[in-house]
């Protein structure tokens, strides 16, 4: 079942933060997150695993509440390469990700 | 070079003619995957292996087919294109299903006329 992903677009000042969410009906084994621009391929950002982990990569970080069955994707200090689309992806077990519709996020200067 | 490598990368086809579409990837993963990213549905799985000879249906696999007889190759087969499968396909592998995340491919336009 795919995750539902919100808000489903934002529109950013440069140095402005911004969260994203993504939730699943499901229990979780871990979630991924990628960035996408336009016309190119997705592009892997970090991956969590259950257990409640948080990670960071450079001023992007992202949480995971297993309880919940909830991500969050952290962006701060925005910058104009922040721009795209990012889309959660979610593991039941088994070996597949199963992704979001995605959110549109535009960093304006 | 290494990585990953789709071809072709546009493809126009007519309503039920048969249609390949190639991936090849150069560090030996495991696992590979095929996605349908369409407006508004994100990235919808069609078919994922997890070795050679192993795949398995993902969330839309009605009309297409898979094969995967040596670890680098993982080619999408449209039996009969439908105008519904106009969209861009992306592939994608990983070395490690847990831990590591997917690199994919830059992806196929299909268009089916």
């Amino acid at each position: 079942q795919q995750p539902v992903q919100s808000p489903q677009a934002v529109i950013l000042r440069e140095g402005e933060d911004a969260v994203i969410n993504c939730s699943s009906s499901k229990a979780l084994y871990s979630v991924h997150w990628y960035r996408q621009k336009h016309g190119e391929a997705p592009v892997f950002l970090m991956i969590l695993l259950k257990g409640g982990e948080q990670k960071g990569h450079d001023k992007i970080s992202a949480s995971f509440n297993e309880k919940k069955q909830q991500s969050s994707l952290y962006l701060t200090a925005s910058q104009l390469s922040y721009s795209g689309t990012y889309f959660c992806g979610t593991e039941t077990g088994g070996f597949k990700t199963i992704f979001g519709a995605g959110t549109r996020l535009f960093v304006k200067a | 070079d290494a990585g990953i490598t789709q071809s072709p990368r546009y493809k126009i086809t007519e309503t039920g003619r048969q249609v390949t579409l190639m991936c090849h990837q150069t560090w030996s993963h495991s696992y590979m995957f095929w996605y349908r990213q369409d407006l508004g549905h994100g990235l919808r799985l069609i078919y994922y292996s997890a070795a050679a000879d192993i795949t398995d249906k993902g969330e839309v696999p009605d009309g297409y087919v898979v094969s995967r007889s040596k670890t680098e190759n993982f080619p999408l087969t449209l039996e009969s294109a439908t105008r519904s499968q106009t969209s861009v396909y992306f592939c994608a592998s990983s070395e490690d299903r847990v831990r590591a995340g997917y690199t994919f491919g830059s992806g196929t336009r299909l268009t089916v006329v």
